[in-house]
């Protein structure tokens, strides 16, 4: 069975801080996800992995494989950053099911 | 991009009611749906994996016969809560896989999600 631990559970920044969530998980995964949750519930897929580094905007998010780890960064970070920060690993096969990390609550203050 | 409509965002009911929350597929067709719960402060635990045409699949502990999933067509699918009672109050959230989410490959694009109350 696949465990997914992020830390730190909760991170508070000041604005234009480099910001750094890591998630680990215990078996072979097909890809690892990024996700982030806003205060009113609402979830925005960022990044969908499966080996290497991606970036998008100020985010950037890496995974070794090997090390069965995941990073996601936000360089200078702000206040509408501000959110639960999710990780979620997939299983083999297009439709597998998500298993969700405990997710990390950013505070970026002005 | 991909994008699941989910409907309504919140709902208070009263104790015995049931309450029907909707989530469609809009520009792509969802052959497969996961409903979610959540409750606060905590992560994210899948209910039930529907697929259109055929029944749906519960996680261990999920009563089906209390929540009743529909998927009759590629871009709608139904969860019901049937008999509510408070301690079903909570966040149900829906998700698809859809290609091209994430922006990058075969992601996940998920429902704005319904705050559920039972008075």
């Amino acid at each position: 069975k696949n465990e997914v631990e992020q830390s730190p559970q909760n991170l508070t920044a000041q604005e234009g801080e480099f910001i750094t969530i890591n998630c680990s998980y215990s078996v072979g995964i097909s890809a690892l996800h990024w996700l982030q949750q806003h205060p009113g519930g609402g979830i925005v897929s960022l990044f969908m992995l499966s080996s290497g580094k991606k970036k998008h905007g100020r985010l950037i998010a890496t995974i070794n494989i090997q090390e069965k780890h995941s990073s996601l960064h936000i360089t200078a970070s702000h206040p509408r950053d501000s959110a639960v920060y999710i990780c979620a690993s997939a299983g083999w096969g297009g439709s597998e099911k998500l298993v969700f990390g405990k997710g990390t609550k950013l505070t970026v203050n002005p | 991009g991909a994008v699941v409509s989910q409907h309504p965002s919140r709902v208070i009911c009263k104790s015995g009611t049931s309450v029907k929350i909707e989530c469609r597929s809009l520009d792509f067709q969802a052959t497969t749906m996961f409903w979610y719960r959540q409750f606060p402060k905590q992560s994210l635990m899948l209910m039930a994996t529907s697929n259109e045409g055929s029944k749906a699949t519960y996680e261990q502990g999920v009563e089906k016969d209390k929540f009743l999933i529909n998927h009759a067509s590629l871009t709608l699918s139904t969860l019901t809560v049937t008999s509510a009672h408070p301690e079903d109050s909570s966040f149900y959230i829906c998700s698809a896989p859809a290609a091209g989410t994430s922006g990058y490959g075969y992601g996940y694009t998920f429902g704005s999600g319904t705050r559920l109350t039972v008075v």
